[in-house]
């Protein structure tokens, strides 16, 4: 099982529609959270930390569940502009680097008139 | 500068041949990332550095990647007999601190081919 595991997608949806994401992770150590927006041949950008009590920016909100060890990002009322690769990253503790990030392979989204 | 710098942005090298990358951080920035990227995948953590001093280089695929800062800021990642698997995009980042909450500041990257 890799480190962390997100579904690569594609998803296609409408404008306007409600999309979730999720990402699970497989070191229970893990103590950062993050979600990356990654447009085609660009660097990855922050989106939003993940925080235990959840929190939400604008149309994204982002979850973490550590029970079952995995975080979500929703996005509403979903724009054209929000076409992009999802990008989870977890911090993985241990030989004394906790700012090590792992990352999933993303997740495509496309949003379509 | 304004945010992380990277040089070349493109490299196409002859399998053999040695390469160097570098990365111009944000000024003021003690911790410094390098990530492998390959097409369709995450990027894949290489080492990291806090000022001058390699924390951590596990990532590192092979003893052909090396990497410094010798003076805290710039840093280089060379890779010696280049490879064709080493056909990547290798992505520098900094943050401010080094906490392991802090936002990543990436480069555009250097898109490197091995042919």
């Amino acid at each position: 099982r890799k480190e962390v595991e997100q579904d690569p997608g594609p998803f296609n949806v409408p404008e306007g529609a409600t999309v979730a994401f999720n990402c699970t992770y497989s070191n229970s150590a893990s103590q950062s959270f993050f979600w990356y927006r990654q447009d085609c041949r660009k660097e990855p950008k922050l989106l939003m930390s993940v925080y235990s009590s959840g929190n939400e920016d604008g149309r994204f909100t982002a979850q973490l569940n550590r029970a079952s060890q995995y975080i979500s990002l929703l996005i509403r009322d979903s724009k054209l502009s929000d076409s992009a690769t999802y990008l989870c990253a977890v911090n993985s503790p241990g030989a004394g680097n906790n700012r090590k990030l792992i990352w999933g392979l993303g997740t495509s989204l496309a949003v379509n008139p | 500068g304004a945010g992380v710098s990277q040089s070349p942005r493109y490299k196409v090298a002859k399998r053999g041949q040695d390469v160097a990358l570098r990365c111009d951080p944000i000024s003021g920035h003690v911790s410094l990332f390098w990530y492998q990227q390959a097409l369709g995948q995450g990027p894949e953590f290489l080492t990291y550095f806090q000022n001058e001093a390699q924390l951590d280089k596990s990532g590192l695929p092979s003893d052909r990647f090396f990497a410094e800062r010798p003076e805290g800021s710039v840093s280089t990642l060379k890779i010696q007999r280049t490879q064709q698997e080493d056909s990547a995009v290798y992505l520098c980042a900094s943050s401010l601190e080094g906490r392991p909450q802090e936002k990543l500041f990436f480069g555009s990257g250097t898109q490197l081919s091995v042919l």
